[in-house]
């Protein structure tokens, strides 16, 4: 199945502890992104890698680090983890060809993240 | 203030009946999309309007662009269990190529 997957789908953790959370695709887009959905649904940017350079980075804490091995996956690594990091985040990627031929992101299923 | 404003916030309606959201906004935009979220799933694309003006039909979903770009509206007709969803609008920003999102329109279609 062509598709953004996204693991673990759910992470519980404790406070100041280390994580990671895996993007692949296989749609061969060229951008990949990084949303945090807080508990109200509204959608955050925090990143996006475009053959492989950084082409938007939001004001997020620098504990959060995208790593982005080849085109096709995207992980996110969090250092010493706050409760506040708790939230929904998404991966998502998008073929960009200019406004006529955009055909929107395509989104994992998202990962739960809880901080106790 | 939110470059994109979605109203209702919630909406719960009865099956069988219409209903329009909104996704409003004072810039304008070279195109807009909407799209729908199930819990626990990614939003999902449900279309992209381009053109002011500009309406695009999906099964029992009308989706309307406004003629200067600025605003658009979501219709269904005889809503369905199955449309319950949060709907959310995004434009994308020709600058950086971001995608921006409205904070989405809850709807509860019951039985």
């Amino acid at each position: 199945d062509t598709a953004v997957s996204q693991t673990p789908k759910y992470l519980v953790t404790q406070m100041g502890n280390d994580k990671s959370i895996k993007c692949e695709q296989n749609l061969g887009h060229d951008t990949m992104y990084w949303y945090k959905q807080d508990s109200k649904k509204f959608l955050k940017i925090m990143f996006s890698y475009n053959n492989k350079e950084l082409i938007i980075n939001e004001t997020v804490p620098n504990r959060f680090s995208p790593k982005s091995p080849d085109k096709a996956h995207l992980n996110l690594h969090i250092n010493s983890l706050e409760l506040g990091d708790s939230a929904v985040y998404f991966c998502a990627s998008s073929q960009d060809r200019g406004s006529a031929n955009y055909y929107g992101y395509t989104f994992g299923s998202g990962t739960r993240l809880t901080v106790v | 203030t939110q470059l994109l404003e979605q109203s209702p916030q919630f909406l719960s309606i009865q099956e069988g009946e219409n209903l329009t959201v909104y996704c409003n906004s004072s810039s304008v935009f070279s195109s807009l999309q909407w799209y729908r979220q199930e819990p626990g799933e990614g939003p999902v694309l449900l279309v992209t309007v381009v053109t002011g003006g500009e309406v695009k039909k999906l099964k029992r979903l009308t989706f309307q662009f406004g003629d200067a770009r600025k605003d658009s509206s979501l219709h269904i007709t005889a809503a369905q269990p199955g449309d319950t969803g949060l709907y959310l609008c995004a434009v994308r920003m020709d600058s950086n190529y971001q995608l921006i999102w409205g904070a989405g329109t809850k709807l509860i279609i019951k039985p």
